[in-house]
């Protein structure tokens, strides 16, 4: 069965960093692009960060543009998101979420259940 | 990357259809053959229903389809079940690897 498990959420104070994890199994991991998709409390889904099955490209909503960093191990079927000056407005619930096909762009066919990133201000 | 246009709400009963209208511009949903929705009970993560515009994963009933015209695209459930009740959010690609959300549709089944 395709997996992916989140961890690494929590509570932060405003300028602060966290790094979340998204641990995949039941795949070709290196196979396939992971996302991650951000859930405010009560509110609609946005599209955070992507990173290419291979690692080599990474791409950002520009709400987070140099502030997030996406990357990914290979080895250890993980991919990670980099959170630094976490901002109020970051708090949410943060999925990973698996391309359906190494063509799709934006099918993601297996996400995580989410790890909730909260930023007081 | 500003958010696809969905209606907040939209309802049907039982055994009707309903359609969910998703509306970009020509940088996302009217460029790219790359329109997805999912469907989104309350606590759970979201599920593909449709992938490509009008695509359906495997399990995902025939209930289910996609269309898209020009900047608009649309999700419509036939023969609409009490199991349909949930959020429906549109994506697009938008270029350069990007990606952008609808605000999300919430159905009821009357």
């Amino acid at each position: 069965e395709e997996q992916l498990l989140e961890s690494g959420g929590g509570l932060v104070q405003s300028g602060g960093s966290l790094r979340l994890s998204c641990a995949a199994s039941g795949f070709s991991f290196s196979s396939f692009a992971i996302n991650w998709v951000r859930q405010a409390p009560g509110k609609g889904l946005e599209w955070v960060s992507g990173v290419t099955g291979s690692g080599a490209a990474t791409y950002y909503a520009d709400s987070v543009k140099g502030r997030f960093t996406i990357s990914r191990d290979n080895y250890r079927n993980i991919v990670y998101l980099q959170m630094d000056s976490l901002r109020a407005e970051d708090t949410a619930i943060f999925y990973c979420a698996k391309e359906y096909t190494s063509l799709s762009r934006g099918s993601f066919d297996v996400w995580g259940q989410g790890t909730m990133v909260a930023v007081s201000s | 990357q500003s958010a696809l246009t969905q209606p907040p709400s939209a309802s049907g009963s039982p055994g009707q259809s309903v359609t969910i209208s998703c509306t970009g511009t020509s940088r996302d949903v009217g460029g790219y053959n790359y329109v997805s929705w999912y469907q989104q009970h309350p606590g759970r993560a979201p599920k593909l229903i449709i992938y490509e515009v009008n695509k359906r994963p495997s399990g995902v009933p025939d209930r289910f389809s996609g269309s898209k015209s020009g900047s608009t695209a649309s999700l419509t459930v036939s023969g609409l079940q009490a199991e349909d009740e949930a959020d429906y959010y549109c994506n697009s690609y938008a270029g350069s690897r990007s990606l952008v959300f609808g605000g999300g549709t919430k159905l009821t089944v009357l």
